[in-house]
């Protein structure tokens, strides 16, 4: 079946370093892909997606690239802040009929002043 | 804030015991899942329904089971609860089959 893989956690970096968390899936159709993240205390957020091969999510600073050659969708951020730290979820969603969501384990991040 | 609302926010109950969850989707949102959250399991997909009818299931358990009301407000009731099932359980709703937005989550722990 499908599945996400995410590296495993935790990352902790000092303000301004750059940010990668690596995720790779299988899945047998043309899935959507996404990062969500979820703050200490509170639900999951959508951060980005990506729909298609080569597309490029991004929000807020943070960027993924949909690589159906690599079946990958790093996610990068050129400078973490502090308030960054937070469990980070990458996704995908074959869509159609059943669009549930099928989730990597989760990376935790944290960023030192 | 994403415009999910699921109550209570904690719930604190005992072996064998019963439960319900409540989630209201986003306006105009038609499909609500419902998905669980455990330290063991990661986020997993316990069930979707779309304007009204059962689409997927995803593992839910026998003792758990769903349903989503003419006003689309959705219920989840858990069952002959044991330990393991406590864990932080999310509602989501989407508009198409792609994006889902959350609700802040129920958080129930059975003692």
């Amino acid at each position: 079946g499908d599945s996400v893989t995410q590296m495993e956690g935790p990352v902790t970096l000092s303000e301004e370093a750059f940010l990668t968390i690596n995720c790779t899936y299988t899945a047998t159709g043309y899935p959507s892909l996404f990062w969500y993240v979820q703050y200490p205390g509170e639900g999951l957020q959508l951060l980005l997606k990506a729909t298609k091969a080569d597309d490029k999510g991004s929000n807020k600073g943070f960027e993924a690239t949909y690589r159906k050659e690599t079946t990958s969708f790093h996610l990068e951020k050129g400078s973490v802040q502090v308030s960054d730290s937070a469990v980070y979820f990458c996704a995908l969603s074959e869509g159609g009929s059943q669009g549930n969501l099928i989730f990597g384990k989760g990376t935790k991040l944290s960023v030192k002043p | 804030d994403s415009g999910v609302t699921q109550t209570p926010k904690h719930l604190i109950t005992a072996t064998g015991q019963r439960v319900t969850l409540r989630c209201s989707p986003r306006s105009g949102d038609l499909s609500v899942y419902w998905y669980q959250q455990s330290l063991d399991q990661g986020l997993q997909f316990l069930i979707q329904y779309y304007n009204g009818e059962e689409r997927a299931k995803g593992n839910i358990l026998e003792r758990f089971s769903a349903q989503q009301f003419p006003d689309l407000h959705s219920e989840l009731n858990l069952s002959s609860l044991e330990l393991g099932d406590s864990a932080l359980y999310f509602c989501a709703s989407s508009l198409s089959s792609d994006t889902q937005y959350f609700g802040p989550g129920t958080r129930l722990t059975v003692l």
